[in-house]
């Protein structure tokens, strides 16, 4: 059974803070690495993917990937009220089957 | 690129009745479509994978009498609930398997 763990929260933070939101995964075999953003009533979005070991930044994202510790991580700088949302980790095993897994997601409240 | 547009985005129905919901792809061939349930504060759940041209494959506890999948050509997916219950209300989201960021609207069903 493949498994993607996140915090629900929620994870609350001040504007202009780092909020950092984590998953782990059960699936060694997992190679594709993805976080959305979900906003209620709304589908996810596509907020970054992560294949290698190590950090990949895009504006205020950080995602973060240790495949040793199974692990991926999402930091968000100067965090800002409209980030406030359900941020979904999403994994997929390379090969075999594309089906990505998601997990349960965590809630992120960033306070004014 | 790769946009999906799913319809209707919320549909309200009556216990017995059968509501369809339709997923297109815009500006690419879809081969392969995802469909999900979401209940309210938990993760996408995948419910069947949707080929073009062939039966659905249905996940484990999904009754294949009851969401009826339709995948009659490159661009158009849809989904059936027969005979919906109350049970049944939940967000439904479709998502093409070529672009990781491309997912349906969603469609909000109340079923009363």
């Amino acid at each position: 059974q493949k498994e993607v763990e996140q915090n629900s929260g929620p994870l609350s933070v001040p504007e202009g803070a780092i909020a950092s939101l984590n998953c782990t995964y059960s699936d060694r075999g997992s190679q594709s690495f993805f976080w959305y953003r979900q906003y209620s009533g709304k589908s996810p979005e596509l907020i970054m993917f992560i294949y290698s070991n190590g950090d990949k930044e895009d504006g205020r994202f950080t995602a973060q990937l240790n495949k040793a510790s199974q692990y991926v991580s999402l930091l968000i700088r100067d965090s800002q009220p409209s980030d406030s949302a359900t941020y979904l980790c999403a994994v997929k095993a390379w090969g075999g089957s594309y089906i990505p897994t998601f997990g349960r997601g965590t809630s992120l409240i960033v306070h004014p | 690129g790769a946009v999906v547009s799913q319809h209707p985005s919320w549909v309200i129905c009556k216990s017995g009745t059968s509501v369809k919901i339709e997923c297109r792809s815009l500006d690419f061939q879809a081969t392969t479509m995802f469909w999900y349930r979401q209940f309210p504060k938990q993760s996408l759940m995948l419910m069947a994978t949707s080929n073009e041209g062939s039966k659905a494959t249905y996940e484990q506890g999904v009754e294949k009498d009851k969401f009826l999948i339709n995948h009659a050509s490159l661009t158009l997916s849809t989904l059936t609930v027969t005979s919906a219950h109350p049970e049944d209300s939940s967000f439904y989201i479709c998502s093409a398997s070529q672009s990781q960021g491309s997912f349906g609207s969603g469609t909000r069903l109340t079923v009363v």
